[in-house]
């Protein structure tokens, strides 16, 4: 298994400019969530998925859109893409919402907007 | 609102000896506390859990300790090696809550 995988690794981008960021998961996992970790500071959850065709916001959604045409992929896109937007941005995956499910990350894609 | 902080943000301890890496969360609903390990250019790895009806959970070179009633949890590394070197992270979850929320992490220095 590969796991959870992100693409691209790396991206600039200008400010205004759009891109969608692919996570995709190996694992059959049902929920899926995409995070940002800006430096020295924890990760903050942009928006999740409980299951294929659903979406759900979390602590920091503005700026960002998602969707979840199918189980195994979950795509963040910036539709203008701001300064404050540069950040490395993590996916991750679990199988269940119970407390005790272990969520899988993803490497990374890091992202800088100039 | 909800949080979940760590007590410093970095540690340095020689190699062999023991680490202990504190961790401060406020939300008494918590059900399920987890330390995760970040090494540089990587996503975040689970290392150890511990749910809120227990004080301990012990791993293989890690324990974790919970303690409600100052609402503090701890990550002990013992015998802490260079490849212990990374930014830990304490999180807290509830169930069907959809997110686990994250400290700032605690970078730890191992030196030889």
């Amino acid at each position: 298994n590969a796991g959870v995988t992100q693409t691209p690794k790396f991206r600039v981008l200008k400010t205004g400019q759009s891109m969608t960021l692919l996570c995709a998961q190996d694992m059959n996992h049902e929920y899926m969530y995409w995070y940002r970790q800006d430096p020295g500071m924890g990760l903050r959850l942009i928006h999740y998925s409980v299951g294929e065709g659903t979406t759900a916001k979390g602590e920091v959604p503005d700026g960002y859109n998602v969707s979840r045409l199918k189980k195994q992929n979950f795509l963040l896109g910036l539709e203008s893409a701001a300064p404050s937007q540069t950040s490395v941005y993590f996916c991750a995956s679990s199988y269940l919402d119970t407390s005790w499910d272990e969520q899988y990350f993803g490497p990374g894609t890091r992202l800088t907007v100039t | 609102g909800e949080s979940v902080g760590l007590h410093l943000p970095t540690l340095s301890v020689q190699e062999g000896d023991n680490s202990i890496i504190n961790c401060a969360y406020s939300n008494s609903a918590s059900d399920y506390f987890i330390w995760y390990k970040q090494e540089s250019g990587k996503g975040p790895q689970f290392i150890i859990d511990i749910r809120s009806n227990m004080d301990k959970r012990q791993g293989q070179r890690v324990t974790a300790l919970l303690n409600k009633t100052v609402k503090h949890l701890s990550l002990q590394i013992a015998a802490t090696q260079p490849g212990d070197s990374a930014v830990y992270f304490c999180a807290e979850k509830r169930h069907y809550a959809g997110k686990s929320t994250f400290g700032d992490g605690t970078t730890l220095t191992v030196k030889p």
